[in-house]
């Protein structure tokens, strides 16, 4: 099956600095999402993104599906950006996770 | 904006009991999923439904069931929970038309003793 890994594993960054996260998946995809989890568990939608570019704010996500990879950017981190972030990829009609990456936003 | 609600956020029930965890949601979506998240194990689907009546197993259905008898509801069943399926639980619906985009529920922590 797919492999979604997601780079790096934990991240821990001061407030104000930028960041960049990862994803590689083993094979083609339909498409492509981003969420954050938050301490309390849920899952918040960051990004659909099957190709291209996109920005929301202080975050925006790069996918270039030919090369398997996305990448999302958060720039000028606050400490309401800590949790876990995961991309997930679709295989037909399954989505599958990444292995997520902690970040830690220290004020 | 879509939203998809869960009827508890922490349940604590004995071994052998018969558990319901419910997921409604109000945007029309057809599909609707069912994950559980474990530590170091990540999310896994353990079942989804295409539409009404409609049900496939995911990667891990066994011990569970669920049922489909309304679009905007869908719900998991622990016919006889045991310990080892403590675990957070997250309901997710999707539209089948234009978006694979998922919305996710806000999960239920469940723990069995």
């Amino acid at each position: 099956g797919i492999q979604v890994e997601q780079s790096p594993p934990d991240l821990i960054l001061q407030e104000g600095a930028n960041s960049t996260l990862r994803c590689n998946f083993s094979d083609s995809v339909n498409n492509l999402q981003w969420f954050h989890q938050n301490p309390w568990g849920q899952l918040i939608n960051l990004f659909y993104i099957p190709s291209g570019t996109k920005q929301n704010g202080r975050l925006s996500a790069t996918t270039v599906a030919t090369e398997r990879y996305s990448l999302l950017y958060i720039s000028s981190s606050q400490t309401t950006d800590s949790g876990v972030y995961f991309c997930a990829v679709y295989n037909t009609d399954k989505l599958i996770f990444g292995t997520g990456t902690r970040l830690q936003v220290f004020p | 904006d879509v939203k998809v609600t869960q009827s508890s956020r922490y349940l604590v029930k004995r071994t052998g009991e018969k558990v319901f965890l419910e997921c409604v949601q109000d945007m029309d979506h057809e599909n609707m999923f069912w994950y559980r998240q474990d530590p170091g194990l990540g999310l896994r689907l353990i079942y989804f439904s295409y539409d009404v009546k409609m049900k496939e197993k995911g990667d891990i259905p066994e011990g569970y069931s669920v049922s489909r008898e309304k679009k905007e509801r869908f719900s998991l069943i622990l016919e006889s929970a045991s310990t080892n399926q403590t675990s957070m639980y997250l309901c997710a619906s999707r539209s089948r038309d234009s978006s694979y985009e998922q919305y996710f529920g806000p999960g239920t922590r469940l723990t069995v003793t």
